[in-house]
């Protein structure tokens, strides 16, 4: 089961970058590693994508070091519309895929 | 584009009662599930199916049925409504290990049993 294990809360000031860790110890070569943003009354959303190394969108990037065993999700000067749930999964079979846990609620402070 | 469609939005049950939550979506996907969010809390999978004729039980299935008879319907029935399943109920899509299995949800059902 490519289980994930992220912090429960972040507080940052606007302006800020932020730095969300995932931990990931069992996942698959070939598994790729996805983060959602979830806001208050709506269902999560895709923010973004990977399998290695850095991968960078309009929203955020995402690192995966070369043991794959976590990855990082950066938010570049968060704003007060960032405040929201984010979710780490890590792709596996079947269900393994769809669990989600308790995410990580990041508070951005004016 | 409609992607995943979840109906009733809003919903009053008292308790002992059925209903069916209803979702489709429209994107071929294989695999379909539904999660309750309590307020604060994060998502728990109820069910899930893999594909037509496919369903298997998630982290809190108890109370809840679905069924898969089509790719793009995947309906979750409350069989007798309790308090403890006010909740928020989200249905979700995706294509399973296409894709890195990228999860579509939809705009959620607010339900309260009272």
């Amino acid at each position: 089961l490519a289980k994930t294990t992220q912090p429960i809360s972040m507080d940052s000031y606007e302006g800020q970058e932020v730095n969300i860790t995932c931990s990931h110890n069992n996942i698959a070569t070939n598994d790729y590693i996805t983060w959602y943003q979830q806001f208050p009354s709506q269902g999560p959303r895709f923010i973004i994508q990977g399998y290695k190394t850095k991968v960078t969108n309009e929203v955020a990037s995402l690192f995966i070091p070369a043991d794959r065993k976590s990855s990082t999700l950066s938010l570049p000067r968060v704003s007060l519309s960032d405040t929201a749930v984010y979710y780490c999964l890590a792709e596996g079979t079947g269900a393994n895929n769809l669990f989600f846990g308790t995410g990580t609620r990041l508070t951005v402070i004016p | 584009n409609a992607g995943v469609t979840q109906t009733p939005k809003f919903q009053v049950l008292k308790t002992g009662q059925s209903m069916t939550l209803q979702c489709a979506q429209d994107m071929n996907h294989e695999y379909m599930s539904w999660y309750r969010q309590d307020p604060g809390m994060g998502l728990r999978l109820i069910h899930y199916s893999v594909g037509a004729g496919i369903t298997d039980q998630g982290e809190v299935p108890n109370g809840y049925n679905v069924s898969r008879s089509t790719t793009e319907d995947f309906p979750l029935r409350l069989l007798s409504a309790a308090p403890s399943q006010t909740s928020v109920y989200f249905c979700a899509s995706s294509r399973g290990q296409v894709d890195g299995n990228t999860i579509y949800f939809g705009e959620g059902s607010w339900l309260t049993v009272v």
